[in-house]
């Protein structure tokens, strides 16, 4: 099983601000890493897939960059909406998931 | 609209086997694959396997071989999951989700189906 680190596990910043989760691959993926939000009580909802494209419907604030081992997922202009648990996982080799980054909008 | 619809929430005792539904619509169903992954509490996701649609192939993550089996009625739009000998960690939310091809995301999932082991 391909192995996928996330950090870091929980971060706190405020409405407006900008954060970044970090996402490394146990061995390259070429750019098969996928970002999801999750919330309390709901289904998991994809925000990028291959690594940096969008999904549809998912606000622009929501980027992905990265490829091989290492990737980011970038949330800018913070919103009150954007308390989750995010998740990468990679779909190179069967399906992995990173162990969660929990971001909380002091 | 695509829509992944999950069977009820359910409590089963140790050593017990659970069967969890999900009914799939808006869509060609033969054209996804299905994937179920759970969600212990406090816990993060964990993936459990996967069925293709037309051929009833399976896969299934190492940790759950010999006590999940995923299967299909394809004239129902309908994909089952199967756990057994259940034990208390397999308390969790079990998920649907498609998957359109071997390298793709899951781009919908289902609601989440909660089943308890407890005696």
């Amino acid at each position: 099983d391909t192995r996928m680190t996330q950090s870091p596990s929980g971060l706190s910043a405020s409405v407006g601000d900008s954060v970044t989760i970090t996402c490394r691959a146990g061995h390259t993926i070429n750019k098969y890493l996928n970002w999801y939000q999750h919330k309390p009580g709901e289904a998991p909802r994809l925000l990028i897939y291959a690594a940096s494209n969008l999904q549809s419907g998912v606000p622009s604030r929501f980027s992905g960059s990265g490829s091989g081992t290492n990737f980011t997922l970038t949330i800018s202009s913070l919103q009150p909406e954007d308390s989750a648990t995010y998740y990468c996982q990679q779909s190179f080799s069967g399906y992995t998931f990173g162990q969660g980054t929990k971001l909380e909008i002091k | 609209q695509v829509q992944l619809v999950q069977s009820g929430a359910e409590v089963k005792k140790p050593g017990a086997s659970v069967r969890v539904s999900c009914k799939a619509s808006g869509y060609s169903f033969t054209s996804y694959y299905m994937h179920w992954v759970r969600q212990a509490p406090g816990q993060g996701l964990q993936w459990m396997g996967e069925i293709n649609p037309i051929s009833g192939g399976t896969s299934y993550a190492q940790s759950l071989q010999g006590r999940v089996a995923i299967t299909r009625d394809t004239s129902a739009s309908t994909v089952y999951m199967e756990l057994t000998n259940l034990i208390s960690e397999d308390t969790a939310v079990y998920f649907c989700a498609r998957v359109h091809l071997g390298t793709s995301p899951f781009d919908y999932w289902g609601q989440g189906t909660l089943i308890t082991v407890s005696s």
